[in-house]
């Protein structure tokens, strides 16, 4: 049961270029989205979130599109940096319905090339 | 800046034993979670804790595990009779409140099973 879905498990971008990661869901209960970063032998860590009340939210070199019609949200990363490179996952929550627990895609593989 | 702690990094036990991992949360936040992934798969919501009880949990989280918050700053999750099954990656996350604030990981406690 995917209700999140991120369909490229890796991307590979040049260094200074734009980085797009996609994440899809089905659920249309989910309110509240979020895209965390994973280092090696690290947990998530957080980048940035939207709730559904939006449709943009941009925080530094990191902004993240919501377009709820399509059940789609993207991660766009601008310029790419080396240290970007990391496992990507995003992740979504019905908040108004009383869940509490994040449901995860299973991530994409962000490689920043020099 | 303050961060999730777990303890240990990395624990093995014999198949059928019991076994308690460790997690300090942030200090002011109320909402507390533990969530594992299993390798090559997505992270999974296991369970959350309010209030000195569980909120929600997961159709992973069945009689063999429990939560716990024995003093002020500790929150742990015991594994009852361990299955080989049970070898993943254990993350602790916690979360200020309900306000869509994002929840925070630990870096995961590797538990194997043999």
């Amino acid at each position: 049961d995917q209700q999140v879905k991120q369909n490229s498990p890796s991307l590979s971008v040049q260094e200074g270029r734009i980085s797009i990661l996609n994440c899809d869901y089905t659920n249309s209960m989910f309110d509240y989205f979020l895209w965390y970063k994973k280092y090696p032998a690290e947990g998530p860590t957080f980048l940035i979130s939207i709730s559904s009340i939006k449709d943009k939210n941009e925080d530094g070199r990191f902004t993240v599109f919501l377009n709820k019609s399509a059940k789609h949200l993207s991660l766009h990363i601008v310029p790419s940096q080396p240290g970007d490179s990391a496992v990507y996952f995003c992740a979504a929550r019905d908040s108004g319905g009383g869940a509490d627990g994040l449901t995860f895609g299973k991530g994409t593989h962000l490689i920043i090339q020099p | 800046e303050p961060e999730v702690t777990q303890t240990p990094s990395h624990q093995v036990t014999q198949m059928g034993q019991e076994v308690i991992l460790r997690c300090v949360p942030i200090s002011n936040h109320l909402y507390f979670y533990w969530y594992r992934q299993i390798l090559g798969q997505k992270v999974e919501f296991l369970v959350s804790f309010y209030n000195n009880e569980i909120s929600e949990k997961s159709e992973i989280f069945d009689d063999q595990f429990s939560v716990e918050r024995p003093d002020g700053s500790n929150f742990t999750l015991k594994i009852r009779s361990t299955k080989l099954e049970d070898s993943a990656m254990y993350f602790c996350a916690s979360e200020q409140d309900r306000s869509n604030q994002p929840q925070h990981f630990g870096d995961g406690t590797r538990l194997s099973i043999l």
